[in-house]
């Protein structure tokens, strides 16, 4: 089945830049999706990529998807105490298809 | 960014006793999703529902789960017989507007604790 890996932790330094990464196994992923959670609350979809993009920029975020390594990142330039959260790589194979959830990486900004 | 309502945001419940989970889905669209995460875990797909009918369900989502559109608008997922390993959050989700993506949206969710 489909497997969606990410590193659990990661720490940087306010003002900093912040790389996110994760793997996924399903060759057939359509879409990719990066999601941020804050403590207690939901599910904010930040950006997404079509898998027949190499890289999407949306304002301080940037994804890079390497298709052929099935490795997504996600970038986050000048990191602010605000971006401390769980951030969710997931994937789907089509439109409105389920979505696979990795593990989430857990950021925290530090002063 | 477009709106899943969800609710109740937290329910305590008995072991045994039946819970509703309700949603309020972005409108015009005929699909729905509900999620599962236990806390500390990932999320889970648990079913997926397109014009009033099951389209596709996880090992998870098994006797004790059902869904049901009893009316227009909204949306729910019922469980039957709680046991304690059903305390997790429970997310609705829904496709957000027409776009170039397949943009999905979740509620804020609905943390079942199960004593």
């Amino acid at each position: 089945g489909e497997d969606v890996e990410q590193s659990l932790f990661l720490s940087v330094r306010e003002g900093d830049s912040s790389v996110i990464n994760c793997t996924y196994t399903d060759s057939s992923s359509t879409y990719l999706y990066w999601y941020k959670q804050e403590p207690g609350a939901g599910l904010q979809l930040l950006t997404y990529i079509f898998s027949n993009m190499d890289m999407k920029q949306d304002q301080r975020l940037t994804v890079l998807l390497n298709k052929k390594d099935k490795h997504l990142s996600l970038r986050i330039a000048d990191t602010q105490t605000g971006d401390s959260a769980i951030y969710f790589c997931a994937e789907s194979t089509g439109t409105a298809s389920k979505l696979t959830f990795g593990t989430g990486t857990r950021l925290q900004v530090t002063l | 960014e477009p709106e899943v309502t969800q609710t109740p945001s937290h329910q305590v419940t008995q072991m045994g006793q039946e819970v509703i989970l309700r949603c309020v889905p972005i409108s015009n669209h005929l699909y729905f999703y509900w999620y599962r995460q236990i806390l500390g875990q990932k999320v889970e797909f648990l079913v997926s529902f397109y014009n009033n009918e099951i389209s596709e369900k996880s090992e998870i989502f098994d006797d004790q789960f059902s869904v049901e559109r009893p009316d227009g608008s909204n949306f729910t997922l019922k469980i039957r017989s709680t046991k304690l390993e059903d305390s997790a959050m429970y997310f609705c989700a829904s496709p957000g507007p027409p776009s170039p993506g397949n943009t999905i949206y979740f509620g804020e969710g609905s943390w079942l604790t199960v004593v």
